[in-house]
């Protein structure tokens, strides 16, 4: 049973445009939600994260939205680069101890020049 | 001046082998993981261990034996090897505190792809 859905498994964008990245998620306890980015033959790369007495953070040309009623996150990258092109991962965990991060299956981002 | 690594990168053995992943991480975080990623690409935690003491177990098989011997290193070693085994195994280190709910992202080393033949 997937927690964390990624339900679009790739994506393409032009260069200097938004990419969006949409991720949905199930069990109403997690609280915590964390963007990782991963490049082929590397880990994952935290980028952003964020509590949910939030709603929005923003980390320079990265924004993440928090949907908390419709239990929906997005990852918005402004304005979208070459280099931003690579699999992202949406995780959350519910916070307790061991930080436990149950990820999605990834979106393939590529920002086309 | 590698954050978090892993030895070997790549692995191929023969059904029924033993063998071992290193991690080692030089952050000075208190909390590692072993995480696999299989073929559906879906990252999933095996282990977590907190100043050498396992706290996650996440319904591994008892083939899988993880083992720290101090807070910078986990190490994972895998009895009778499967088919099902082949995978990418990451390995992620992170700074827990005891404080209440703390969030902490982890960090994540460059991953050991293991084909079981």
């Amino acid at each position: 049973d997937q927690q964390v859905k990624q339900n679009s498994p790739s994506l393409s964008v032009q260069e200097g445009r938004i990419s969006i990245l949409n991720c949905d998620y199930t069990n109403s306890m997690f609280d915590y939600f964390l963007w990782y980015k991963k490049y082929p033959a590397e880990g994952p790369t935290f980028l952003i994260s964020i509590s949910s007495i939030k709603d929005k953070n923003e980390d320079g040309r990265f924004t993440v939205f928090l949907n908390k009623s419709a239990k929906h996150l997005s990852l918005h990258i402004v304005p979208s680069q070459p280099g931003d092109s690579a699999v992202y991962f949406c995780a959350a965990s519910d916070g307790e101890y061991g930080n436990k991060l149950v990820f999605g299956a990834g979106t393939i981002l590529r920002v086309k020049s | 001046d590698t954050a978090v690594s892993q030895t070997p990168k790549y692995l191929v053995t023969q059904m029924g082998n033993d063998k071992s992943i290193k991690c080692e991480q030089n952050l000075g975080h208190d909390t590692m993981y072993w995480y696999k990623q299989d073929s559906k690409k879906f990252l999933k935690i095996m282990f977590s261990y907190n100043n050498k003491e396992l706290i996650i177990n996440e319904t591994v098989p008892n083939r899988f034996s993880p083992k720290s011997p101090d807070k910078a290193h986990l190490n994972l070693h895998i009895n009778s090897l499967e088919l099902g085994d082949s995978a990418v195994y990451f390995c992620a280190s992170s700074q827990q505190t005891h404080s209440g709910r703390l969030y902490n992202e982890q960090f994540f080393g460059p991953g050991t792809r293991l084909t079981v033949l």
